[in-house]
């Protein structure tokens, strides 16, 4: 069973522009996951979609960041205009939805 | 506000011995607990869950033990062994509403020294 798959592995951007990341979950998992890793940090989450549709995005900082989800699968998670302090690792999870999550290798930010 | 809390950022265990890992919690709407493991450059894998109703779950070499009323859990590992040094997450749910996304802590790195 193919894994959750992300892309790009690496980015990296100057403060204030824009980046994208997009995500591939496994196959038949409604449940979908942004979570946001600061060095040194625990993974905090963004984002969680039910099918095509937000679950929670209370941590999301919306001013800047937007994630979507089209037709219940892929999604991309995109951040205009980046921060300095938005340098992490930005994971990707889905799940069946019993509350075990199944994370992809992330994507490393680093905004200069 | 951290509900989640690792307190040890490091361990070190000597190959064959126990490792012990230790993770508090303060959201008492927290019903079921997890531990992730994670290598560089590679997302959290899955280890061992518990379900608040249980204070016990065994896995081969990996044991959790929830303590609710002290709101603790912890990861034993017996034998430890060289490929257990990673960072471990301990990660939590309250499942409400069909919300159920984890809360980690800051994970705890195991050492495992031969």
């Amino acid at each position: 069973e193919a894994g959750v798959a992300q892309s790009p592995r690496y980015k990296i951007i100057e403060k204030r522009q824009s980046v994208a990341f997009w995500c591939n979950p496994i196959s038949g998992h409604a449940t979908l996951y942004w979570y946001q890793q600061i060095l040194g940090q625990g993974p905090k989450l963004l984002i969680q979609f039910q099918n095509n549709g937000v679950v929670d995005d209370s941590q999301l900082p919306k001013d800047r960041f937007s994630a979507e989800r089209l037709k219940g699968v892929d999604s991309t998670l995109k951040i205009q205009p980046a921060k300095l302090e938005d340098s992490a690792v930005y994971l990707c999870a889905s799940s069946l939805g019993q509350g075990l999550l199944y994370f992809g290798p992330g994507t490393r930010l680093t905004v200069t | 506000d951290q509900q989640v809390k690792q307190n040890s950022p490091s361990l070190s265990v000597q190959e064959g011995r126990i490792s012990i890992l230790n993770c508090d919690y303060t959201n008492s709407m927290f019903d079921y607990f997890l531990w992730y493991k994670k290598y560089p450059a590679e997302g959290p894998t899955f280890l061992i869950s518990i379900s608040s109703i249980k204070d016990k779950n065994e896995d081969g070499r990996f044991t959790v033990f929830l303590n609710k009323s002290a709101k603790h859990l912890s990861l034993h590992i017996v034998p430890s062994q060289p490929g257990d040094s990673a960072v471990y997450f301990c990660a939590a749910s309250d499942g409400g509403g069909g919300a159920d996304g984890l809360t980690f802590g800051k994970g705890t790195h195991l050492i495992i020294q031969p």
